[in-house]
């Protein structure tokens, strides 16, 4: 059963333009909601997270929008560049440890 | 500060083999997780290991057995190997509460023929 759904599935934005990837989650229970950036070859790293009890959260280029009613957040990565170009997968998880359930993934690619 | 480091990072086995993956966690970071990572399946969680006890487990069949030693190094083992199980292993570590920043390892690449 996925419990995070993630969309598009790809993605292909002008350089300078804004990428925006959605996630959607069923379980009421999650309380955090971190994003990872995976490059070919490597493992997902960390880009930015947050917590319920804040609608957004902002981090140089890197913004998530968070609706709780709607069990919705997104990614809005703006001013996107080549070096974007990237696998972005959001992920949740709740108070039962460290184990994260992630969405499908979102492969961006930024064109010059 | 060296990251998450996992061992071996490329390895071919063949079907019915066993196979057992090692991972050193960041620096005084006691929760080490396990993923599999497919091009079908995406991202899954196999098992979180803490103070050398299981803590939560995936939806993973019973071939699929990881341990933690009390330097907090991790290991996974898959037993009887299948083709399905070809995939890149990732460990993770973090610190002891949720919330806490996951770090992921770069992975074990698993070929099974």
């Amino acid at each position: 059963q996925q419990q995070v759904k993630q969309s598009p599935q790809s993605l292909i934005v002008q350089k300078g333009g804004i990428s925006i990837i959605n996630c959607a989650y069923e379980n009421t229970a999650f309380d955090y909601f971190p994003w990872y950036q995976q490059f070919p070859g490597k493992g997902p790293a960390l880009l930015i997270a947050i917590r319920p009890d804040v609608s957004e959260k902002k981090e140089g280029r890197f913004t998530i929008s968070f609706n709780k009613s709607a069990k919705q957040f997104s990614l809005h990565i703006m001013d996107s560049q080549p070096g974007d170009s990237a696998t972005y997968f959001c992920a949740a998880s709740g108070n039962a440890g460290n184990m994260l359930t992630f969405g499908g993934g979102t492969r961006l690619m930024v064109k010059p | 500060k060296a990251g998450v480091t996992q061992t071996p990072r490329y390895l071919i086995k063949t079907r019915g083999q066993q196979v057992t993956l090692s991972c050193s966690p960041i620096s005084g970071h006691r929760s080490v997780s396990w993923y599999q990572q497919t091009p079908g399946q995406g991202l899954q969680f196999l098992f979180e290991y803490f103070s050398e006890t299981q803590r939560n487990k995936g939806n993973f069949p019973g071939r699929f057995s990881g341990r933690q030693f009390s330097n907090s190094r991790s290991e996974m083992n898959v037993s009887t190997l299948e083709l399905g199980d070809s995939a890149l292993y990732l460990c993770a570590s973090s610190l002891v509460g949720p919330g806490n920043t996951i770090y992921f390892g770069e992975g074990s690449w698993l070929t099974v023929v």
